[in-house]
């Protein structure tokens, strides 16, 4: 079955620092993979998607995620974060009915 | 766009009593999502509809819950009755349609608490 995995429950990073949050896939075909973001009392918006082709694809808000077919792996960079990116993210991939599998999300906190 | 509303945006009720969720997705999209999210068990999707037909069911947690779309603009998710353990922040998300994996837009989310 397909599966989502976010390692990291919550990183703690200081703004300015570059960024990167981890994502693992379980998926026997080619994979569909979002990233999404959800800011503090609000819904979930889409940062980036991978469809197919590119390893990287850019996102809104300067954010960047790399497709490695090897490792399963999606994971989701910013070279410096703002204060403004303190939210939680969540990857997700979509299976054989075109249903999201949501992973755990990863709660980003910025110091100072 | 105005994006997907829901209301209420908040909801305080006692437990057993009825409680209605709406949802009115973005204007052409074809597919809608109900999606329950707690700490406990993260986001989990209810059922979600396509061309207004409900399509998977299966994550609807009891007969406690039912959810309907009578035209494509318009959505309920109901709870009746309502127990505590319901308490968490329900979105719902609409998707332009499922013949290809699409983005899905979701709503600011109505977060509902059962005394």
């Amino acid at each position: 079955a397909q599966s989502v995995t976010q390692p990291d429950i919550r990183i703690t990073v200081s703004e300015g620092a570059s960024l990167e949050l981890r994502c693992n896939y379980s998926y026997g075909a080619t994979p569909y993979l979002f990233w999404y973001v959800q800011s503090p009392g609000q819904g979930l918006q889409l940062l980036l998607k991978y469809f197919s082709g590119d390893t990287q694809d850019q996102g809104i808000k300067g954010f960047e995620a790399e497709f490695k077919r090897s490792q399963s792996s999606f994971n989701l960079r910013k070279p410096s974060v703002h204060w403004s990116d303190a939210a939680e993210y969540f990857c997700a991939v979509v299976d054989q009915n075109y249903q999201l599998i949501w992973g755990a999300g990863t709660k980003l906190i910025i110091k100072p | 766009d105005a994006g997907v509303i829901q209301s209420p945006r908040h909801e305080v009720t006692e437990m057993g009593q009825e409680v209605t969720l709406r949802c009115k997705p973005i204007s052409g999209h074809n597919s809608l999502f109900w999606y329950r999210q707690t700490m406990m068990r993260g986001l989990e999707l209810l059922i979600y509809f396509n061309n207004n037909v409900p399509i998977d069911d299966s994550g609807m947690p009891e007969d406690r819950f039912s959810a309907k779309m009578p035209n494509a603009s318009f959505s309920t998710l109901k709870i009746q009755p309502s127990e505590p353990r319901d308490s968490a922040v329900y979105f719902c998300a609409s998707e332009r349609g499922r013949e290809a994996p699409n983005e899905q837009f979701f709503g600011p989310g109505t977060r509902l608490t059962v005394l």
